[in-house]
């Protein structure tokens, strides 16, 4: 069963365009949510973190969007560029610091030039 | 600094054989976490050591074990490989067990033929 789920499966945008990748859990005991980028051969990096008691958090193009009562989660990349082109996965934990991360099945994001 | 290390990049076993992937964290973190990645199930958490102890189990069988080192080095093992071994294994460390920036390693490619 799949904790969280993430849609779309692929994303195609165009240079300068806006990238939105949406996540959804259900279980409210989890109280950490982080995104990660991955490249071809290489593993996933961290790249924008948030926590329920906060609904937004901005990290120069990278925007995580939050809906406690909606349990949604959602990354924003804006201008987005070629060099963004990478899957990006959703993730959650039951407590802070967990390393049992419960990841979502990622997102392939082809930025065209 | 070095980021955590993965050896063997790439391996190919047959069904029945045994396998051990070896894991060099972070100089400085001592929580190591273990990942299965496979396109189909995505990254699933296998389980996570801290100061040489077992602190968390994902939902794995019995043929797949890991451990711990005093110098905080990790090794998995999968035994009786089977043709749904095949996978990215990823290790992940943490300068503790209450920090959250989980810094991923390249992985180790696992083919079972």
């Amino acid at each position: 069963q799949q904790q969280v789920k993430q849609s779309p499966q692929s994303l195609i945008v165009q240079k300068g365009g806006i990238s939105i990748i949406n996540c959804a859990y259900e279980n409210t005991a989890f109280d950490y949510f982080p995104w990660y980028q991955q490249f071809p051969g290489k593993g996933p990096a961290l790249l924008i973190a948030i926590r329920p008691d906060v609904s937004e958090k901005k990290e120069g193009r990278f925007t995580i969007s939050f809906n406690k009562s909606a349990k949604q989660f959602s990354l924003h990349i804006m201008d987005s560029q070629p060099g963004d082109s990478a899957t990006y996965f959703c993730a959650a934990s039951k407590e802070t610091g967990a390393n049992n991360l419960f990841f979502g099945t990622g997102t392939r994001l082809t930025v065209i030039p | 600094k070095a980021g955590v290390t993965q050896t063997p990049r790439y391996l190919i076993k047959t069904r029945g054989q045994q396998v051990t992937l070896s894991c060099s964290p972070i100089s400085g973190h001592r929580s190591v976490s273990w990942y299965q990645q496979t396109p189909g199930q995505g990254l699933q958490f296998l389980f996570e050591y801290f100061s040489e102890t077992q602190r968390n189990k994902g939902n794995f069988p019995g043929r797949f074990s890991g451990r711990q080192f005093s110098n905080s080095r990790s090794e998995m093992n999968v035994s009786t490989l089977e043709l749904g071994d095949s996978a990215l294994y990823l290790c992940a460390s943490k300068s503790g067990a209450g920090a959250n920036v989980l810094t991923f390693g390249a992985g180790s490619r696992l083919t079972v033929l």
